[in-house]
């Protein structure tokens, strides 16, 4: 089975930009998750997604968005964005809430 | 609010030396404790679920076990390739779904 992938891998930005990131769940999964690590804050939660309807939210300003699609592949959006976006965005996937989650490599975001 | 804290945040092994990484917890009502590996680079990748105190789990050098307010990840005969960064996360009865709080992580080097 093919695992996670996350689209795209890096991303250069500069501050007040928008960004979308896809992330496609492993084959049969419907939940997915969307994390944020950064060197200071460790891995932060930021939502799930399942059955296209979000299940819970983390602590971060409205700027952070996301949805998911009826196939189950999820994106995320930031918008206006600040230097402190600057993060690996990892997404996981899983096969109902409640199971073990499957990390996909992240996408690396550069806010200049 | 669930927290996690792992301890120590660096160790430094020298192949064959066996040691013990510590994640203690606090959650109201504990559905499930996770244990994680992360590479340099990559998304974590997923090691154990533990699930009630006493619950002990095993996979290849890697034996996780769990009591009412920690979890160790027991390391026997270490080998160079086991560096990482090993993390620890929790999903507790307050929060819905599939939200995972996790801890700093500790890192693992292990030397030839």
């Amino acid at each position: 089975k093919a695992g996670v992938t996350q689209t795209p891998r890096y991303l250069i930005k500069t501050r007040g930009q928008q960004v979308t990131l896809s992330c496609s769940p492993i084959s049969g999964h419907r939940s997915v998750s969307w994390y944020q690590q950064t060197p200071g804050q460790g891995l932060q939660f930021l939502f799930e997604y399942f059955s296209e309807t979000q299940r819970n939210k983390g602590n971060f300003p409205g700027r952070f968005s996301g949805r998911q699609f009826s196939n189950s592949r999820s994106e995320m959006n930031v918008s206006t964005l600040e230097l402190g976006d600057s993060a690996l965005y990892l997404c996981a996937s899983s096969l109902f809430s409640n199971n073990e989650q499957f990390f996909g490599p992240g996408t690396r975001l550069t806010v200049l | 609010e669930d927290q996690v804290t792992q301890s120590p945040e660096a160790l430094r092994l020298q192949e064959g030396e066996s040691s013990s990484l510590n994640c203690s917890y606090t959650v109201s009502g504990l559905r499930g404790l996770f244990w994680y590996r992360q590479d340099p680079g990559k998304g974590p990748e997923f090691l154990f679920t533990l699930y009630s105190a006493g619950e002990e789990k095993e996979k290849e050098r890697l034996k996780a076990t769990l009591t009412k307010k920690e979890s160790f990840l027991h390391i026997t005969a270490p080998k160079p390739e086991d560096s990482a960064t090993y993390l620890c996360a929790v999903q507790g009865n307050n929060n819905a779904g599939n939200m995972l709080t996790f801890g700093g992580g500790t890192r693992l080097m292990v030397k030839p």
